[in-house]
């Protein structure tokens, strides 16, 4: 099946600081989703990005859409306690597949006090 | 509120025992999916349900059974065949607009 390579797998930052993390495919997706994960609860969608190229912003997150549709990062600005938690990227691979998508491995942030 | 939920947030069950996790949504969305997560690790479909009274198998179907007899409804029965139960159940749910899914907060079974 379709593979999504998400890196870093974890991270420690500093509160204040700026993270970046992405997500990589060998085949080309039409959607990327971005969402975060609390310890011990479902997935919560941050982000949906539709275009290649897109660059869409919510609040302190910034995800953008790859042009060669490919790949797409999540940038995370001030970094703050509550950012801890796992990411993940998603994506579906093609038109009308039955809205199936395929996950990253997740990125683990964790902020230092 | 319109959402997705859960029953139960935590399930114990002796080994060899069926065992039933109830997934409601209210969002009026045709499609509704189960994944499965372990520690540390990512999201793996287990079965999804495009329409009513239809559902496929996703990549790790075996030792699962659903059933869809209401759009609101999809519950997930993990059998005594599944052999290594204990995990984390989501349940999520979509729209025909766009492929965004809306998850439910989950249920964790350990298998005794």
């Amino acid at each position: 099946g379709q593979q999504l390579n998400q890196s870093p797998q974890s991270m420690f930052i500093q509160e204040g600081e700026d993270v970046s993390m992405n997500c990589t495919s060998s085949s080309i997706f039409n959607t990327w989703l971005w969402y975060k994960q609390d310890p011990g609860e479902g997935p919560v969608l941050l982000i949906a990005l539709y275009k290649a190229g897109e660059l869409t912003s919510n609040g302190r997150l910034t995800a953008q859409f790859g042009i060669t549709r490919k790949d797409s990062f999540l940038n995370i600005s001030a970094s703050i306690p509550s950012d801890v938690g796992i990411y993940f990227c998603a994506g579906q691979p093609r038109i009308n597949a039955g809205n199936m998508l395929t996950f990253g491995g997740g990125t683990r942030l964790m902020v230092k006090p | 509120d319109g959402g997705i939920t859960q029953s139960p947030k935590y399930l114990f069950r002796k080994e060899g025992q069926n065992v039933t996790l109830s997934c409601e949504q209210n969002l009026n969305h045709d499609a509704m999916y189960w994944y499965r997560q372990d520690p540390g690790q990512g999201l793996r479909l287990i079965y999804y349900s495009q329409i009513v009274n239809d559902f496929q198998k996703g990549d790790i179907a075996e030792g699962y059974s659903v059933s869809r007899e209401k759009k609101e409804s999809f519950p997930l029965t993990v059998t005594s065949a599944q052999k290594n139960p204990t995990a984390f159940y989501l349940c999520a749910s979509s729209g025909t607009s766009g492929n965004e899914q809306f998850f439910g907060p989950g249920t964790r079974l350990t298998v005794l």
